[in-house]
C-alpha cells in the first residue's frame, strides 16, 4: 500500500502571498494517478487537480500542480481569502484503490 | 452538472449494519463512470470505501471488505451502501461520489453517521 505523506501539517501564510504544498509518496505513483482537493469546514472535498498538474473545471489558474514519481507540489500562486482550507493529495492503485494524505490546513497568518 | 445525494439513518447500533444510498441527478449512472463511497472520520482522514460500475462490478478497500456491499440500481438512478457489524470507529461522515480520471470529481455534501447505542 502506498502511504501520501503531506506536509507542513498546518501553513500560517497572508492573503497575497505564495504557497507552496507538498505530497510525499512511499513508493513512485504514475502521474496520472495523483488529485489534489480543497476541503473547508462542514463541505465536501472538491477536486482542484488531477493526472498531477491538470485543473478540474473551474479551478482558477492560481492553482497549479507539479512532481513525479514520489515528491508532488500544489502551488497557489496569490492566496485569496477564500483558498484558506484543508488540502488533501490523493493517489490511485491498482488493484484499484484511492489513498489520500493526512491533510494540509492553510491558515490565515 | 452531475448532483450527488446521500441519504440513510443518521444513527446506527454497534453489531447492525450501515445502510445509505446515494441518488445520482443531472447525469445517467449508466454513463459508464464508476461511483464510490469515501468516508472521513476526525481521526483517521479520508477513507476510500469502495466502488461500483453501472453494471455492477465492483471493488473493495481490502480493510473493509469483509463487511462492505455497493450495489446499483440503474432504474432509480442511485446506488447504496451497506457496512455490516459496524463498531464506534465506522463513526464518520459518509461522502458519494463520481470517478473521474483516477479521481474524484463530484461529490455529495455528505452525511453524518453515528454508531452508538
Amino acid at each position: 500500500e502506498i502511504v501520501l505523506t503531506q506536509s507542513p501539517g498546518t501553513l500560517s501564510l497572508s492573503p497575497g502571498e505564495r504557497a507552496t504544498l507538498s505530497c510525499r509518496a512511499s513508493q513512485s505513483v504514475n502521474s496520472r494517478y495523483l488529485a489534489w482537493y480543497q476541503q473547508k469546514p462542514g463541505q465536501a472535498p472538491r477536486l482542484l487537480i488531477y493526472a498531477a498538474s491538470s485543473r478540474a473545471t473551474g479551478i482558477p489558474d492560481r492553482f497549479s500542480g507539479s512532481g513525479s514519481g514520489t515528491d508532488f507540489t500544489l502551488t497557489i500562486s496569490r492566496l485569496e481569502p477564500e483558498d484558506f482550507a484543508v488540502y488533501y493529495c490523493q493517489q490511485y492503485d491498482s488493484p484499484p484503490r484511492y489513498t489520500f494524505g493526512q491533510g494540509t490546513k492553510l491558515e490565515i497568518k | 452538472q452531475v448532483q450527488l445525494q446521500e441519504s440513510g439513518p443518521g444513527l446506527v447500533k454497534p453489531s447492525e449494519t450501515l445502510s445509505l444510498t446515494c441518488a445520482v441527478s443531472g447525469g445517467s449512472i449508466s454513463s459508464g463512470d464508476w461511483w464510490s463511497w469515501v468516508r472521513q472520520t476526525p481521526g483517521k482522514g479520508l477513507d476510500w470505501i469502495g466502488e461500483i460500475y453501472h453494471t455492477g462490478g465492483t471493488n473493495y478497500n481490502p480493510s473493509l471488505k469483509s463487511r462492505v456491499t455497493i450495489s446499483v440500481d440503474g432504474s432509480k438512478n442511485q446506488f447504496s451502501l451497506k457496512l455490516s457489524s459496524v463498531t464506534a470507529a465506522d463513526t464518520a461522515v459518509y461522502y458519494c461520489t463520481r470517478n473521474g480520471a483516477w479521481s474524484l470529481d463530484h461529490w455529495g455534501q455528505g452525511t453524518l453517521v453515528t454508531v452508538s447505542s
